[in-house]
């Protein structure tokens, strides 16, 4: 079965610093990584893909560990208008697997 | 550019009543993918599309559950008949193919009474 684990939070963090998730996934055939943010009462939106060599987008960045089959998001001088679920989202050929979302809650 | 769309945005029926949710997805995206999210379990795949064709629909939780795409631009996914555990919100994406990005549609918001 193909999972991808997330820690579900909810994480508290005081506005401008600096917060890291991690999700980790079974399937070592998983090719496509994905971040995507769901604000509450909303749909899933894509927040950014995850590149081998890891890629950066304003304040956030995205790493993959293929060797320890994880990814991980780093938001950088976070805003209260981060507060939302992130959905790590992995998968292949067969389709992507959508983790259950990590809660971050940006406190002013 | 239109995004998928999905209809009706909220739904309350009674239990035993049919219920149809409706999809158009992204001009060009040739994958649809149908969801449903509770708080209890997260976002489950019911049933992927391919070139309209159904791929896997192992997360259909039971006969009363059924989807058709009958063409590139129309989905459907149907519950008779419905029952309270149905309650959820029901997404819909698409992509262009199975490992792209998905899209996701606003859901439809199911109450069963």
């Amino acid at each position: 079965r193909k999972e991808v684990e997330q820690d579900p939070g909810p994480f508290n963090v005081p506005e401008g610093a600096t917060v890291a998730f991690n999700c980790t996934y079974s399937n070592s055939a998983s090719q496509s990584f994905f971040w995507y943010r769901q604000d509450c009462r909303k749909e899933p939106k894509l927040l950014m893909s995850v590149y081998s060599s890891g890629n950066e987008d304003g304040r956030f960045t995205a790493q993959l560990n293929r060797a320890s089959q994880y990814i991980s998001l780093l938001i950088r001088d976070s805003k209260l208008s981060d507060s939302a679920t992130y959905l790590c989202v992995g998968g292949g050929a067969d389709g992507l697997t959508f983790g259950k979302g990590t809660h971050l809650i940006i406190q002013p | 550019d239109a995004g998928v769309i999905q209809s009706p945005r909220h739904e309350v029926t009674e239990m035993g009543q049919e219920v149809t949710l409706r999809c158009k997805p992204i001009s060009g995206h040739n994958s649809l993918f149908w969801y449903r999210q509770t708080m209890m379990r997260g976002l489950e795949l019911l049933i992927y599309f391919n070139n309209n064709v159904p791929i896997d629909d192992s997360g259909m939780p039971e006969d009363r559950f059924s989807a058709k795409m009958p063409n590139a631009s129309f989905s459907t996914l149907k519950i008779q008949p419905s029952e309270p555990r149905d309650s959820a919100v029901y997404f819909c994406a698409s992509s262009f193919g199975l490992v792209y990005e998905q899209y996701f549609g606003p859901g439809t918001r199911l109450t069963v009474t």
